[in-house]
């Protein structure tokens, strides 16, 4: 099974803030890779698809690179809507695996 | 507007079965895979099965973590899939969505519904 492993598992920002997040594949999943944004008690939205293609009305604050087992969701300008927990997931292989999350909370 | 919409959750003991569903409207149903996806109480999301589309003979995939005990289907012209599960075990207690499956070549899914709880416990 690939593994994805992100970090941090929590940041700490405020409104305005560049905030990144890390995504590390197990082995190499070419570009096929998502992002999805998860507020408590809600389901999960979609954000980006194929490691850096957003999703239709998604803000164009959020933007994912990377390739391989490396990957980045970078939010430019944090805004009070983005305060949520993010996952990303590989669809190169099955099993489809998730990362274990990354907390964005108010700092 | 895409809407998929799961049923057939609550409580159940240890070793008992449960058949959730989900019914889709707002996009044609038969075009995509479809997903179940769940979420553990206060934990992060686990994929647990997928099924294909007509063009790829409803082939089906799981997750080694129910392979064996829950099954995947679909019904287009009710424009629902389903997920049979069976000896449930603790470790199932989740909340369970469905997921629409985007893609061309590999597949992800873009909507997904509200969820339905399962409780598995004495």
């Amino acid at each position: 099974d690939i593994q994805m492993t992100q970090s941090p598992s929590t940041v700490s920002a405020s409104v305005g803030d560049r905030v990144t997040i890390t995504c590390r594949a197990s082995q190499s999943i070419g570009t096929w890779l998502a992002w999805f944004q998860q507020k408590p008690g809600r389901a999960p939205k979609f954000l980006i698809y194929k490691t850096s293609s957003l999703e239709s009305g998604v803000p164009s604050r959020f933007s994912g690179s990377g390739s391989g087992t490396e990957f980045t969701l970078t939010i430019s300008s944090l805004q009070p809507d983005d305060f949520a927990t993010y996952y990303c997931q590989q669809y190169n292989d099955y099993p489809l695996t998730f990362g274990g999350g990354t907390k964005v909370e108010i700092k | 507007e895409v809407r998929l919409v799961e049923s057939g959750g609550g409580l159940v003991q240890p070793g008992g079965s449960l058949r959730l569903s989900c019914v889709a409207s707002g996009f044609t149903f038969s075009d995509h895979y479809m997903d179940w996806v769940r979420q553990a109480p206060g934990k992060g999301l686990e994929w647990v099965a997928r099924i294909r589309h007509r063009p790829r003979s409803y082939t089906t995939e799981y997750a080694a973590s129910v392979k064996g005990r829950f099954t995947i289907s679909r019904d287009d012209s009710q424009n629902s899939v389903y997920l049979q599960m069976n000896s449930l075990e603790a470790e199932d207690t989740a909340v369970y969505y469905c997921g629409r499956g985007r893609g061309i070549s590999h597949y992800t899914f873009d909507f997904w519904g509200l969820g339905t709880l399962v409780t598995v416990s004495s």
